[in-house]
């Protein structure tokens, strides 16, 4: 099946830091999302993105479909940006069916 | 709008007991349901998925099972809980451009 490696696995940041989060993955995908997992476990939908450029307020991402990579940029950080950020894809015919990374895990200090 | 719900939210049960997990999709017509579950260290693990009632795909398997008895309405079950059973199991339901959208979870704890 498909992979997903996210980097780096943890990033600390001072309030008001910009940052880059990278998703790769191995295989053509027809699907991709951004999640934010809160302290308390809740997954917030971030960006469905599987080409292309978004942005939302201070976040923004792109997916480069023909490279096989997203990058989750986050702008003026602040404590409540804290927690782990996962990339999830879906490839060929099973577009229903996310293969999630292992996640970037963020804190953020006042 | 459309709205997931999970219950319990937290369930500490004893080794060989049984599971029912309840999830249900409110302002939404024959979504995709699915259930994952993360276990300690952050990955999320798909464990089922329908994409109409009565229809169930395992993609792991295990000491659990899914149905769907109702359009919005998704269950997962265990007859006898292992250790290896505790974790956080998220439901999730997707759109017509498969994006899915997870509810609140339920945290299990078997002892």
């Amino acid at each position: 099946g498909i992979q997903v490696e996210q980097s780096p696995p943890d990033l600390i940041l001072q309030e008001g830091a910009n940052s880059t989060l990278r998703c790769n993955f191995s295989d053509s995908v027809n699907n991709l999302q951004w999640f934010h997992q809160n302290p308390w476990g809740q997954l917030i939908n971030l960006f469905y993105i599987p080409s292309g450029t978004k942005q939302n307020g201070r976040l923004s991402a792109t997916t480069v479909a023909t490279e096989r990579y997203s990058l989750l940029y986050i702008s003026s950080s602040q404590t409540t940006d804290s927690g782990v950020y996962f990339c999830a894809v879906a490839s060929g015919g099973s577009n229903y069916k996310l293969t999630f990374g292992k996640g970037t895990l963020l804190t953020v200090n006042p | 709008s459309q709205t997931i719900h999970q219950w319990p939210a937290t369930l500490v049960q004893p080794v060989g007991s049984p599971l029912s997990l309840e999830c249900t999709v409110e302002g939404t017509s024959n979504p995709n349901l699915y259930w994952y579950r993360q276990a300690a260290g952050r990955g999320l693990q798909l464990l089922f998925y329908s994409v109409g009632i009565g229809q169930i795909s395992s993609e792991v398997p295990q000491n659990l099972s899914a149905s769907r008895p109702q359009d919005r309405q998704f269950i997962l079950s265990s007859k006898k809980l292992l250790l290896s059973d505790s974790g956080f199991y998220l439901c999730a339901w997707g759109d017509l451009s498969y994006e899915q959208y997870f509810g609140p979870g339920t945290r299990l704890t078997v002892t």
